[in-house]
């Protein structure tokens, strides 16, 4: 079975500081990991995507991800934060072995918001 | 990115009444599409899976006679709430992914979104 878990409900982060939106996941095998955004009122937006390849994933908008196989981790990450990066974050996981489900598992979301 | 459109994006009913929602893939072909439900506190519930020409498969716990779903074309999804009641009002989302969803790992592209109240 695949799960994933967003421990932090909401993340304050003051403009211009580094942000951190947490993320842990379980699978049997090797994960497929992504990162979603949702705005107010409106569908997700894709962010970015771990497959396969470098630890550190680039996405839209400057953030970034860094996939962690030993503490199964994916933490989305960003250097310096913008009040405009206030929105609701979501992760989610695939497992693509032969036992896994194609159906991603989406975490709860978690509430950034960045003060000016 | 793929566009994912959804239709109406808003929609205000009587008790009783029927609803469809529309999911659309604009530029690309879906062959699997999603329906979530999203609570006020957030969280997504995936609603059912359905691929183009066969029956969607329903998470557990979903009224399959009152959401009804269905994937006629590999552009077009259609959700439709029978005989609504004000505890069917939400947020609803379509989402919908290309290739063969068993050993895709595209991302998803979501519609903005349907917000359905029911009086």
């Amino acid at each position: 079975a695949q799960s994933v878990a967003q421990p932090e409900d909401q993340v304050n982060v003051a403009e211009g500081n580094p942000l951190t939106v947490k993320c842990t996941y379980s699978v049997s095998g090797n994960p497929y990991l992504f990162w979603y955004v949702q705005y107010p009122n409106r569908g997700l937006q894709f962010l970015l995507k771990y497959i396969t390849g470098d630890n550190l994933v680039k996405g839209s908008y400057g953030f970034e991800a860094e996939f962690n196989k030993s503490q199964t981790s994916f933490h989305l990450k960003k250097p310096s934060a913008l009040v405009s990066d206030s929105a609701l974050y979501f992760c989610a996981v695939r497992d693509p072995t032969s036992g896994g489900s194609y159906i991603p598992t989406f975490g709860r979301g978690t509430s950034l918001i960045v003060h000016p | 990115g793929a566009v994912v459109s959804q239709h109406p994006s808003r929609v205000i009913c009587k008790s009783g009444t029927s609803v469809k929602i529309e999911c659309r893939s604009l530029d690309f072909q879906a062959t699997t599409m999603f329906w979530y439900r999203q609570f006020p506190k957030k969280s997504l519930m995936l609603m059912a899976t359905s691929n183009e020409g066969s029956k969607a498969t329903y998470e557990q716990g979903v009224e399959k006679d009152k959401f009804l779903i269905n994937h006629a074309s590999l552009t077009l999804s259609t959700l439709t709430v029978t005989s609504a009641h004000p505890e069917d009002s939400s947020f609803y989302i379509c989402s919908a992914s290309g290739g063969l969803a068993e050993r895709s790992y595209n991302e998803q592209f979501f519609g903005p979104g349907t917000r359905l109240t029911v009086l």
